[in-house]
């Protein structure tokens, strides 16, 4: 009963180095997203995916990028950490029958920039 | 430029009484609006939904009320109890042309004994 996994849950980086976050779902959900959470700011969409094999860009793409190579993963990337990249991160999915908006959501991975 | 504005950071109610939360949104297209719930240290998780076909929605203690002419959700949670006390995050999208949800800042509801 896995649902949204999200990993690392925490990670430290320093200014310029680079990581993946990888995200898994295993509910056969069409849709994928990634979101950032910061203080004030809400849920801001950094980019999203429709389908295997597919991606567009959200709110707040600049500075990531991302690959859904299967249908059941959705990988975050960043090429050069900032310290403006300091934030919790949020994965989420939704189903094919339909678009109600319902997303699922991992429990976030926590990301500190030094 | 904030389409989903939740203007209240935090309310503070006692258990038992009502807890009214709000949000106002600026985009005419947006057709579906959600609620959803976030603890510390977990993923927010899906509350209570309406569409823009309907004034009101109701799921237990919880009730979405939407008023499309002033652009304005609020949930109401009644009788409110300890464990509701979380951050609420309403958001909206429009189901037509994308498949993509807007946020708002969310409101720290917390509910005291």
């Amino acid at each position: 009963n896995a649902g949204v996994t999200q990993t690392p849950k925490f990670r430290v980086l320093k200014t310029g180095q680079s990581m993946t976050l990888l995200c898994a779902q295993d509910m056969n959900h069409e849709y994928m997203y990634w979101y950032r959470q910061d203080p004030g700011m809400g849920l801001r969409l950094i980019h999203y995916s429709v389908g295997e094999g597919t991606t567009a860009k959200g709110e707040v793409p600049d500075g990531y990028n991302v690959s859904r190579l299967k249908k059941q993963n959705f990988l975050l990337g960043l090429e050069s950490a900032a310290p403006s990249q300091t934030s919790v991160y949020f994965c989420a999915s939704s189903g094919a029958s339909g678009y109600t908006g319902e997303l699922f959501f991992g429990e976030g991975s926590r990301l500190t920039v030094l | 430029d904030q389409q989903v504005k939740q203007n209240s950071p935090s309310l503070s109610v006692q258990e038992g009484r009502i807890s009214i939360l709000n949000c106002d949104y600026t985009n005419s297209m947006f057709d579906y609006f959600l609620w959803y719930k976030k603890y510390p240290a977990e993923g927010p998780t899906f509350l209570i939904s309406i569409s823009s076909i309907k004034d009101k929605n109701e799921d237990g203690r919880f009730t979405v009320f939407l008023n499309k002419s002033a652009k304005h959700l609020s949930l109401h949670i009644v009788p409110s109890q300890p464990g509701d006390s979380a951050v609420y995050f309403c958001a909206a999208v429009n189901t037509g042309t994308a498949s993509k949800l807007t946020f708002g800042t969310g409101t720290r509801l917390q509910v005291t004994l």
